[in-house]
């Protein structure tokens, strides 16, 4: 059974980096057949996808956060992470990890998700 | 940017069967995925590629995609289906979701 756990700070100060990880078990980050997301959600409010990475590297974000966001993968320790500069209070939501099995197949794992805060 | 429409709220009487819509430009010509929030919780996939159920879903939950319309159907909706549910599409290798839908059982 796959499992995916995020962690990182709680708190992150306006125009500061928020830095997540996501450390995955039961299941590798190596596979050719998933990609690795980060999905949000702001308090009382709707899920937006962050970005996605591949076990090879390739990326793809959010247009709206292309600018600020950078997922990476660590296959040697079975992780990957998420950077979001200049962050603002509209970035306070819980963060979630996923494991995605292809466009059409959806995100079938999530992590239990981990609540930031953008304040000073 | 595309963009998936839902309508805020649905309500169902127990043992009634419930349909959630999404919305968007030739969404019939994508694959949509469909998942349940209960509050607190992770979101859950109820329906992949339109009509497919993950393994340990109920089958009262059924899916659909056709024109610029995709339905999620909860034949028999009992209390515990009480939830938001998203809509959730792949485009231009971007990922779009609804902006959800609640669902009461009454």
């Amino acid at each position: 059974q796959v499992q995916l756990q995020e962690s990182g700070p709680g708190l992150v100060k306006p125009s500061e980096t928020l830095s997540l990880t996501c450390t995955v078990s039961g299941g590798s980050v190596s596979s050719g057949s998933y990609y690795w997301s980060w999905i949000r959600q702001p308090p009382g409010k709707g899920l937006e996808w962050v970005g996605h990475i591949y076990y090879t590297g390739g990326t793809n974000y959010n247009p709206s956060l292309k600018s600020r966001v950078t997922i990476s993968v660590d296959t040697s320790k079975n992780r990957f992470s998420l950077k979001l500069t200049s962050v603002t209070a509209a970035d306070t939501a819980v963060y979630y990890c996923a494991r995605g099995g292809g466009s059409s197949s959806g995100e079938g794992y999530w992590g239990q998700g981990t609540p930031v805060t953008v304040s000073s | 940017s595309y963009e998936l429409t839902q309508p805020p709220s649905v309500s169902v009487s127990p043992g009634q069967t419930a349909s959630i819509t999404c919305s968007g430009d030739k969404l019939g010509d994508k694959y949509v995925c469909w998942y349940q929030q209960k509050p607190g919780q992770s979101p859950v996939l109820v329906i992949y590629e339109d009509t497919k159920r993950p393994s340990g879903i109920p089958e009262r939950f059924s899916g659909s995609n056709s024109g610029n319309t995709a339905t999620l159907t909860i034949s028999g909706t009992q209390a515990m289906d009480e939830a938001d549910y998203y809509c959730r599409a792949w485009d231009s290798s971007t990922v779009v979701f609804g902006g959800g839908t609640k669902l009461t059982v009454l």
